[in-house]
């Protein structure tokens, strides 16, 4: 079966430092990848998506970047993180964009 | 951008009762939808899914049902158990991409 795994669940940052947050999935190849940040009482916001390895598209202009080194490998990054991006951060996988996305459990970003 | 919403944010429900979800969704060119079930903390869980060929659907306990007239979209839980209690929201497909409603939060009543 397919699994899909985040870390860390939860980060705290200080303004002004870099990002890592990386997404692997296992059980399943060359997937659609998405990187999803998920607001209070807001629906999911596509930030990122990938259908291949170096591919990305970005949905939304941004202070984060995505990139995808491996198959099933998905990270999103910023150099310099601003208050504007706390949030709760999803990656999903799905076997092509009719397809069913499935999400792993987030990361809480918060920026002091 | 789409505009998928829930008629209600929140609802609260005796356990064993039935629980009923609404969903609107703007785009008639969407024919595929989902129904995810979010608990605290964790990423959203896929419930049931329909295409729009079907207007209904059933699983273990839940059915969704899809009106393309009125582009509506319900998921019905049946007899509600604590374990339900979680944000339950919609999302729409018009062929490539999914668009995903605000969620509604649904208590269940010991």
């Amino acid at each position: 079966s397919q699994t899909i795994h985040q870390w860390p669940a939860t980060l705290v940052q200080p303004v002004g430092s870099p990002l890592s947050l990386e997404c692997t999935v296992e059980g399943t190849s060359n997937p659609n990848l998405y990187w999803y940040r998920q607001a209070a009482g807001r629906g999911l916001q596509l930030l990122f998506y990938s259908v291949g390895i170096g591919q990305i598209s970005s949905e939304v202009p941004q202070n984060l970047s995505a990139s995808r080194p491996q198959d099933r490998q998905f990270i999103l990054s910023s150099k310099k993180l601003l208050l504007s991006d706390s949030g709760f951060y999803l990656c999903a996988w799905s076997r092509d964009s009719t397809q069913p996305q499935h999400f792993g459990d987030g990361t809480r970003l918060s920026i002091l | 951008g789409e505009s998928v919403g829930l008629h209600l944010p929140t609802l609260s429900v005796q356990e064993g009762d039935n629980s009923i979800i609404n969903c609107a969704y703007s785009n008639s060119a969407s024919d595929y939808f989902i129904w995810y079930k979010q608990e605290s903390g964790k990423g959203p869980q896929f419930i049931i899914d329909i295409r729009s060929n079907m207007d209904k659907r059933q699983g273990q306990r839940v059915t969704v049902l899809l009106n393309k007239t009125v582009k509506h979209l319900s998921l019905q839980i049946a007899a509600t158990q604590p374990g339900d209690s979680a944000v339950y929201f919609c999302a729409e497909n018009p062929g490539n991409q999914f668009y995903f409603g605000t969620g509604t939060s649904l208590t269940v009543i010991p």
